[in-house]
This record gives structure tokens, C-alpha cells and sequence, in this order.
């Protein structure tokens, strides 16, 4: 069956150091997300990609970069992490119909 | 202005009795789109139901349905027969713009628990 995962589940670094947090989805889809989830702000869109070599900022991008170097991934990097960054991040994926966002099993990062 | 409201943090229910979940959005767009996703404390995020801005019959999956209210900006979700395994948060969410071409946008969520 098509999934979506991503690796780590939790992560736990200090501030300053680079992290990436990794996205792979088997559903062939074109259009990949990253979101993160904040408590009293639902999820909010960092970053996005409709195919290889795409990237958009989303509404919370700063800090974050992403790269698509094929369908299946996209890689989220914090260059420099900070406590602010400390959250629950999902990666999404959803095909060229666009009705149906679906969701990986989030990643819980905490940034010391 | 929020795309997305919810104004409910939470909510209960008794075990097999049907439960509404508001959400109003803004847009000034024709075409969009409105979701709804549920997610237990597991963590996952679980698409429920999708409503297309021209879609006139209102949206049904099983126990799901959406009560999409054009004129007032509404897109509640109803759920029949509550069971205990619907307790979770749920969220409402918006794309503007045709199919695929803009991200979610998404509500802060409401925490449903059913009772026994």
C-alpha cells in the first residue's frame, strides 16, 4: 500500500545545530507539504513543492528550507534550530486531483 | 483575518447521540475547497470529508457529514452515533484557488470528547 513516513519520530537537539527531518511518500504525488503544529494555532504551512525542483515558501518559513530532488522526498532542514522551533511537524502529499491532503505520522522535535 | 474559524475548544457528547462542529471560513474566491481532518491522541492527522465550493449536495462518508452553508460561510461537520473512538481533535481546513494549486489553511481544531 502507498504510505507516507517520515524519520525521525523525535528528535531532540540543542539550539544552533542543523537538523533534517525526512519526508518519503510512495503515492507518486506531485504536490508535497510540510506543516507545523503548535498548541492554539492548529498547523501552519512552512513549506511546499508541486514537483522536482519546486519550492515555496509557505506562512512560517523562516528558519526552514526545503529541497526536491525527486518525487518521493521532501527534506526539511532548519539551518540553525531554536527553542522557538520546538514543535510537531507533518509532512503531507496529495495528488494532482487535490482533493485529499494526506498526512505522515508527524515528527516531535525539541530543540534544547 | 482568520480563514478559518472554530469557535468550539471543546466539545462533549454522549455515546450515540450526533454532534455538530462549526467552522466558518472567508474567502473571496469561487472555487475552493473545505476539509476535515481527525486527529486522536495518537497524533496522526486523518482526512475525514471533503466539500468542493460547487459541489451543491452537501459532502457524506459514513457517520460524516458536512452541512456546507454557502451564503453563510459554514462548513459543519456532522458525526451520527457518536462512539468513543471519536473522541479526538478535530479540524477544519480551506484551499483556495483550483484543486492542487494552494496549500491548507487551517482551523486551531476542537477537542471532542464522547461520553459513556
Amino acid at each position: 500500500d502507498a504510505e507516507i513516513t517520515q524519520s525521525p519520530r523525535h528528535k531532540i537537539t540543542e539550539t544552533g545545530r542543523q537538523v533534517t527531518l525526512a519526508c518519503h511518500q510512495t503515492w507518486n504525488h506531485n504536490n508535497m507539504f510540510w506543516y507545523r503544529q503548535d498548541l492554539g494555532h492548529g498547523l501552519r504551512l512552512i513549506h511546499y513543492s508541486y514537483g522536482v525542483q519546486d519550492t515555496n515558501k509557505g506562512e512560517v518559513s523562516d528558519g526552514y528550507s526545503v529541497s526536491r530532488s525527486n518525487t518521493e522526498d521532501l527534506p526539511l532542514t532548519l539551518e540553525s534550530a531554536a527553542s522557538s522551533q520546538t514543535s510537531v511537524y507533518f509532512c503531507a502529499s496529495e495528488g494532482q486531483g487535490g482533493d485529499t491532503q494526506y498526512f505522515g505520522p508527524g515528527t516531535r522535535l525539541t530543540v534544547l | 483575518a482568520q480563514k478559518i474559524t472554530q469557535t468550539q475548544p471543546g466539545m462533549f457528547v454522549q455515546e450515540k447521540e450526533a454532534v455538530t462542529l462549526d467552522c466558518t471560513y472567508d474567502t473571496s474566491d469561487q472555487s475552493y475547497g473545505l476539509f476535515w481532518y481527525k486527529q486522536p491522541s495518537s497524533g496522526e492527522m486523518i482526512f475525514l470529508i471533503y466539500q468542493g465550493s460547487y459541489d451543491e449536495q452537501n459532502a457524506t462518508e459514513g457517520r460524516y457529514s458536512l452541512n456546507f452553508q454557502k451564503a453563510r460561510k459554514s462548513a459543519n461537520l456532522v458525526i451520527s452515533a457518536s462512539q468513543l473512538g471519536d473522541s479526538a481533535m478535530y479540524f477544519c481546513a480551506m484551499r483556495e484557488g483550483f484543486q492542487g494549486a494552494n496549500n491548507l489553511f487551517f482551523g486551531t481544531g476542537t477537542r471532542l470528547t464522547v461520553i459513556p
